[in-house]
């Protein structure tokens, strides 16, 4: 298994552009969220899904949208980027929603929005 | 979901245990204690996590006090591969209402 694969791992924007981060899981997983985190920060929560067709704002969702049409994916769009959007973004997954189940994330995507 | 409280830094010496104390006091009977360490901005990591007994896996364990207000990871003999930023999280339900804070940043010493 591949686990969370994200793409791309690197990003520059500049001010206004549009792009999609991927992510893609391949554990048969049901939750997927969307976390950033800023330096020296910890992790925010952007977007979750709880299953295909399914998707919920977290802590920090705008500047962004989501969509979820296959259990594997869940790709992130950032419309009109601004320097703000600076981040690290990193996919996750878990197969339940229980207080047992551990998460599994990507590698992350860096992205920079000059 | 319980708030969790940690040290903002450590250090350890190389091959000796590194004990990371997390408190969280407000926790509540059907919460789990997850540990996940962060290296080098990658993606977290999960560590180990327990309800209330102590639990230990190849990679640690996890000591939680009786009355589950606080608990102890340790890593028994640190390798310079640990030094990362710990992440103590108390949760009952989802990842979408998990707050994960700064954590503590170990730096292991050769």
């Amino acid at each position: 298994n591949a686990g969370v694969t994200q793409t791309p791992k690197f990003r520059i924007l500049k001010i206004g552009q549009s792009m999609t981060l991927q992510c893609t899981q391949d554990m048969n997983h049901n939750y997927m969220y969307w976390y950033r985190q800023d330096p020296g920060m910890g992790l925010k929560l952007i977007y979750y899904s709880v299953g295909a067709g399914i998707t919920d704002k977290g802590e920090v969702p705008n500047g962004y949208n989501v969509s979820r049409s296959t259990t594997e994916d869940f790709p992130l769009r950032l419309e009109l980027a601004a320097p703000s959007q600076t981040s690290v973004y990193f996919c996750a997954s878990s197969y339940t929603d229980r207080g047992r189940t551990e998460a599994f994330f990507g590698q992350g995507t860096r992205l920079t929005v000059v | 979901d319980a708030k969790t409280t940690q040290p903002p830094s450590m250090d350890c010496a190389e091959g000796r245990a590194a004990n990371l104390p997390c408190n969280h006091s407000t926790i509540s009977g059907n919460e789990y204690v997850y540990w996940y360490r962060q290296i080098h901005s990658q993606g977290p990591q999960y560590i180990i996590h327990g309800l209330k007994n102590n639990e230990t896996n190849e990679m640690a364990s996890l000591i939680i006090t009786e009355d589950r207000k606080s608990s102890t990871l340790i890593l028994p003999h640190a390798t310079l591969r640990d030094t990362a930023v710990y992440y103590c999280i108390a949760r009952n339900g989802g990842y979408q209402k998990v707050t994960f804070g700064t954590g503590t940043k170990l730096q292991v010493i050769p």
